[in-house]
């Protein structure tokens, strides 16, 4: 399978704890994103990198969250002291973007399968 | 703050009936329109949109989009269980970031 991918699939914790997701994105694509769902409604962008580099954080993405893509390959997002709020499903997509930073157009974003967080 | 308003929210159908899903967005720097299904995992790609009045087809889904009135349809005909899901619409704009809508949960009974 060359999807995007993402581990775990499920977690469950308890609030306070720390959690870390993992994504690994299409070989060749340059650009990972990192999304949160919450039940019925659309995804919310969080942050994105192309290769390495972060290049935009919502203002979603609080202190407690921070994300990393070290090698521009697999990304992961750590979640520190987590709350109940931060229940959600975490989505990574990754797309193909010419050249470095914007462009004037989008590129298609294809989504992995989700990691389902549950904070008790 | 960028705004994309799907409707209906949930809909049901029977199988065979033909469906129209609405999406309207307010942007800034508005690049592509795109719509996605989403069955209860990874939303999955349909559609980008970047042109007013072009539209797009794949098999039973088809899509177009008015820049001037701000707004995309997704039509599905001859509808089939298997098109149960929520269908997302998302708006890009500069940055890369996807705005999405709520979604509509379409349900197709036999």
């Amino acid at each position: 399978d060359t999807g995007v991918s993402q581990d775990p699939r499920h977690k469950i914790t308890k609030r306070g704890q720390n959690v870390t997701f993992r994504c690994d994105p299409i070989s060749e694509h340059n650009r990972l994103y990192w999304y949160r769902q919450t039940l019925g409604q659309g995804p919310e962008f969080l942050t994105y990198f192309q290769n390495e580099a972060q290049l935009e954080k919502s203002r979603l993405l609080s202190d407690r969250f921070s994300a990393e893509r070290p090698k521009g390959s697999f990304s992961t997002l750590e979640i520190q002291r987590t709350e109940q709020g931060d229940s959600a499903m975490y989505l990574c997509a990754s797309s193909l973007a010419a050249g470095i930073g914007t462009s004037g157009r989008t590129e298609t974003q294809y989504f992995g399968p989700g990691t389902r967080l549950l904070v008790l | 703050e960028d705004k994309v308003v799907q409707s209906p929210l949930s809909l049901v159908v029977h199988e065979g009936d033909t469906v129209t899903l609405n999406c309207s967005y307010e942007v800034t720097n508005f690049r592509s329109l795109l719509w996605y299904k989403q069955e209860k995992k990874a939303p999955t790609f349909l559609f980008m949109l970047t042109s007013s009045g072009i539209e797009k087809k794949s098999g039973r889904l088809s899509s177009i989009l008015d820049k001037k009135e701000l707004f995309s349809i997704l039509n599905i005909t001859a509808t089939q269980t298997g098109d149960s899901a929520v269908y997302l619409c998302a708006v890009g704009t500069s940055g890369s970031r996807l705005t999405f809508g709520e979604g509509t949960q379409l349900t197709v009974n036999p």
